[in-house]
């Protein structure tokens, strides 16, 4: 299976702390994206991280990639009740579809 | 600019049924990609449509099928519904290009539940 894999499966924090969830994927990338999913907004696109940058920061999210890996890191800083959701790394390799790996789930406590 | 629409959003068939399932993408998004979801597999790309044309295919048997009209509408076809097709089924538009050149946007999903 081409499909990556996130890190842990699943996580539960206190509100206020930071949330660190770990993507291996299979192929050559050209870019990699993050995506959050829960059941009142569904599958939305949270970041797009290029093949030859290793870093990206958006809001409270900051990204890493580590191409010789074949690795990327989401940290989610200060997080809120609304942060619980499933996130999923998504891996593209130059052609028309996108592999999503098996997700975290992360549950935030308020 | 609206979302991507799915319709319908609820569907429940029978063993040996098929089924249509429609997506609306967003006003200038000239491609639509399919997507499975289930609790055990996650999310499995079905295949993706540029331009009415299909550009890559997933790991499915050919009773899944799709289309897409000329005003980048797509329909997602499945015949002979098995049990182990139900899932959720999203589709998601983009404006087109490599995969990962472009975010990818997301309809809310038909639900499809075969009996």
């Amino acid at each position: 299976s081409q499909q990556g894999e996130e890190d842990p499966q699943a996580l539960s924090i206190q509100e206020g702390e930071n949330a660190t969830m770990n993507c291996s994927y299979k192929t050559s990338i050209n870019n990699l994206q993050w995506y959050r999913q829960n059941s009142g907004r569904g599958l939305v696109h949270l970041i797009l991280i290029r093949s030859n940058e290793r870093e990206k920061h958006s809001g409270r999210l900051r990204v890493t990639l580590d191409t010789s890996k074949k690795s990327s890191s989401l940290l989610i800083t200060a997080s809120r009740a609304a942060d619980t959701a499933s996130y999923f790394c998504a891996d593209t390799s130059g052609t028309y579809k996108y592999i999503f790996g098996t997700g975290t789930r992360l549950k935030v406590l308020a | 600019k609206a979302g991507v629409t799915q319709t319908p959003r609820y569907l429940i068939k029978t063993r040996g049924q098929q089924v249509t399932l429609s997506c609306s993408p967003i006003s200038g998004h000239r491609s639509v990609s399919w997507y499975q979801q289930t609790p055990g597999q996650g999310l499995q790309f079905l295949f993706e449509y540029f331009s009415e044309t299909q550009r890559n295919k997933g790991n499915f048997p050919g009773r899944f099928s799709g289309r897409q009209f000329s005003n980048s509408r797509s329909e997602m076809n499945v015949s002979t519904l098995e049990l182990g097709d139900s899932a959720l089924y999203l589709c998601a538009s983009s404006l087109g290009g490599l995969a990962g050149q472009y975010e990818q946007y997301f309809g809310p999903g038909t639900r499809l539940t075969v009996t």
